[in-house]
């Protein structure tokens, strides 16, 4: 049974650029939240997404956004990107209305 | 402001000891809390949970005890072994339209056991 999978790994990005990272849940779950975790900090809750749509979401601006798609797969896509966005972005999945989050292994994302 | 606090940046604990894990929270309206441990380049791992409706959980080595007038939390490691050297999370959440909403995660403290 597979868990939650994250892709790429790392990534290296310059200022002002776009970047996507990709989301497969848990199997079984139909949830996904992105978090962002800078160094020595917890993660910080970026959107969730459930039934295709944007269910909650954290105070990131609207240079970050998301999709999931119909087999509960995601993406958080960032525009424009600051040097302040370096760090790891880690993919949760859950199923609805239940509070126990699983993630993934996390995509760190450099920007220089 | 930080709604959940873990007030310990760090804790070092000697094998086969016990080790706890202290959290804070100031949200009033959370109900369920949860405990994950990280190590580097892992992500998060979830260890155990508790209802606001409880007062204790249990899972073997682990135990989170929930203090809610003092709006406190505490994980008992017994006993701690080497391998549970790593970074500990304390979250909680909130019912939000009729189901749990995100997490919100403390800074999280760095467990080390000694052997």
């Amino acid at each position: 049974d597979a868990g939650v999978t994250q892709s790429p790994t790392h990534l290296i990005k310059t200022r002002g650029q776009q970047v996507t990272l990709r989301c497969s849940p848990k199997s079984g779950h139909d949830t996904v939240s992105w978090y962002q975790q800078a160094l020595g900090q917890g993660p910080q809750f970026i959107f969730q997404y459930y039934e295709e749509e944007e269910r909650q979401r954290g105070n990131f601006p609207d240079r970050f956004s998301g999709h999931q798609f119909p087999n509960y797969s995601s993406e958080l896509n960032v525009n424009a990107l600051l040097l302040g966005d370096s760090a790891l972005y880690l993919c949760a999945s859950s199923l609805f209305g239940g509070a126990e989050q699983y993630f993934g292994p996390g995509t760190r994302l450099t920007v220089t | 402001d930080q709604q959940v606090k873990q007030n310990s940046p760090s804790l070092s604990v000697q094998e086969g000891r016990i080790s706890i894990l202290n959290c804070d929270y100031t949200n009033s309206m959370f109900d369920y809390f949860l405990w994950y441990k990280k190590y580097p380049a892992e992500g998060p791992t979830f260890l155990i949970s508790i209802s606001s409706i409880k007062d204790k959980n249990e899972d073997g080595r682990f135990t989170v005890f929930l203090n809610k007038s003092a709006k406190h939390l505490s994980l008992h490691i017994v006993p701690s072994q080497p391998g549970d050297s790593a970074v500990y999370f304390c979250a909680a959440s909130a019912n939000y339209g009729g189901s749990q909403g995100n997490l919100i995660f403390g800074k999280g403290t760095k467990l080390s056991v000694k052997p």
